[in-house]
């Protein structure tokens, strides 16, 4: 059964150092979603790309983090410079189209900590 | 914007029996769908039932289905003949109607912890 890959699957770093995330989607998937879960709390999405275009990063902190799809099929996710509040599981999710409700899959996630 | 709360934190049954788990949201929308979705531990995000606020009818999925009160913008999640491998973070979740691109987010709770007991 084809699944959302992602890596690394943990990652520590320290402060004001940069990471970034790899997510493969599920074949064929055009949409492909970034989302933040802090400990305790449910996802929620920093950016949306349809093909290799961003629809929706208006939950990007923008001065630090950047996202790109660049052939519309996997997707780096990156933080520079990484802080103490970036802690937290980083998922990738994948939808077939968008719109109408359509399930999205989700990934392992990448848990970052910032020490 | 769309606000989903799950006010129970933590919640555990035993094996076999059946459990409710609540979830309450707020929207101005009349067009939505509503998920549940289940995370095992250390295992990734798996849906577990989807409902379209158009159709009256409750969804159901095996033992799984839904209580939706559309009025009372009520989304609770029944789990019947409850197993161990039932044992996960269950996150209700909202996600707008939209025909174009983006607006396709899900806008989740913070999720209930629920353990099954052997």
């Amino acid at each position: 059964e084809a699944e959302v890959a992602q890596s690394p699957r943990y990652k520590i770093t320290e402060k004001s150092q940069a990471v970034a995330f790899w997510c493969d989607p599920i074949s064929g998937h055009a949409t492909l979603y970034w989302y933040r879960q802090i400990l305790g709390q449910g996802p929620e999405l920093l950016v949306q790309f349809q093909d290799e275009s961003v629809v929706d990063d208006s939950q990007l902190p923008k001065d630090r983090f950047s996202a790109e799809r660049l052939k519309g099929v996997d997707s780096t996710l990156k933080i520079q410079p990484a802080e103490l509040g970036d802690s937290a599981m980083y998922l990738c999710a994948s939808s077939l189209v968008s719109g109408f409700g359509n399930e999205q899959f989700f990934g392992p996630g990448t848990r970052l900590t910032v020490l | 914007a769309q606000t989903v709360t799950q006010s129970q934190p933590e919640m555990s049954v035993q094996e076999a029996e059946t459990v409710t788990l609540s979830c309450t949201y707020d929207t101005s929308e009349n067009n939505y769908y509503l998920f549940w979705y289940k995370q095992p531990p250390s295992r990734q995000m798996i849906l577990v039932i989807r409902q379209e606020a158009y159709k009256q009818q409750n969804a159901t999925e095996n033992r799984f289905s839904v209580n939706f009160q559309k009025a009372a913008k009520s989304f609770s999640l029944k789990i019947s003949d409850s197993q161990l491998g039932d044992t996960a973070m269950y996150f209700c979740a909202f996600m707008k109607h939209a025909a174009n691109f983006g607006n396709e987010k899900l806008t989740f709770g913070t999720g209930t912890r629920l353990t099954i007991i052997p």
